[in-house]
């Protein structure tokens, strides 16, 4: 099993700020087969990127993936108030992992 | 509209069975792979089971093999996941899921339902 570890915890941003959220797999992704979610209180995970680097269907630009192998980074450019949620990365190169999540809140 | 609908969810007694169903609309049912995942409170999403859009193919994670059966009606547009022998562990809201159809094989989920609650508790 692919173990998926995310950092930080914890991502303390203001609106307007760029956040950075990482993903980190315990051996290398096949074809980059990570994806990476949102999910707000009360919700069902959104897919947002597939493929490592696409974006998913009515996703904004200012969300954007990157990486390969054991890495991976979700980028969104400029932080709008409904950006604040969990974040998760899954691959699903082999049997489907997730990973623990990013908690982006609101400095 | 793409909706997915869950039930069948409620509370169980240690060792005792649960069917879950899935109730598609607004997409062809029989073009697309679909999975069941699970979040216990607070954690986060547990892939649990997948199917082939015709039904010959089902996978499982570990931790669900050989106690759940996922299974679909193409005919009623549902999904199915049967569930036995079930442990504190299995405590958890349970997702259906559509792949997206990009690839072959294990896929990313576009579509989530809102989700049915099983809690496993004497």
């Amino acid at each position: 099993e692919i173990v998926l570890t995310q950092s930080p915890g914890t991502l303390s941003l203001s609106p307007g700020e760029r956040a950075t959220l990482s993903c980190r797999a315990s051996q290398s992704v096949t074809s980059n087969y990570l994806a990476w979610y949102q999910q707000k209180p009360g919700q069902a995970p959104r897919l947002l990127i597939y493929g490592a680097s696409s974006r998913a269907t009515g996703i904004p630009d200012r969300f954007s993936g990157s990486g390969s192998g054991t890495d991976f980074t979700l980028t969104i450019s400029r932080l709008e108030p409904e950006d604040f949620a969990v974040y998760y990365c899954q691959q699903y190169g082999s049997s489907p992992t997730f990973g623990q999540g990013t908690k982006l809140e609101i400095k | 509209e793409v909706q997915l609908l869950e039930s069948g969810g409620g509370l169980v007694q240690p060792g005792g069975s649960l069917r879950l169903s899935c109730a598609a609309s607004g997409f062809t049912f029989i073009n697309y792979d679909m999975n069941w995942v699970r979040q216990a409170p607070g954690k986060g999403p547990e892939w649990v089971s997948a199917i082939s859009r015709s039904g010959d193919y089902t996978y499982y994670a570990d931790s669900v093999k050989g106690r759940f059966t996922i299974s679909r009606d193409n005919s009623k547009n549902t999904l199915y996941l049967q569930m036995n022998s079930l442990r504190a562990e299995d405590t958890a809201l349970y997702y259906c899921a559509k792949e997206p159809g990009y690839i072959i094989g294990y896929d990313a989920f576009d579509i989530w339902g809102h989700g049915t609650m099983v809690t496993v508790s004497s």
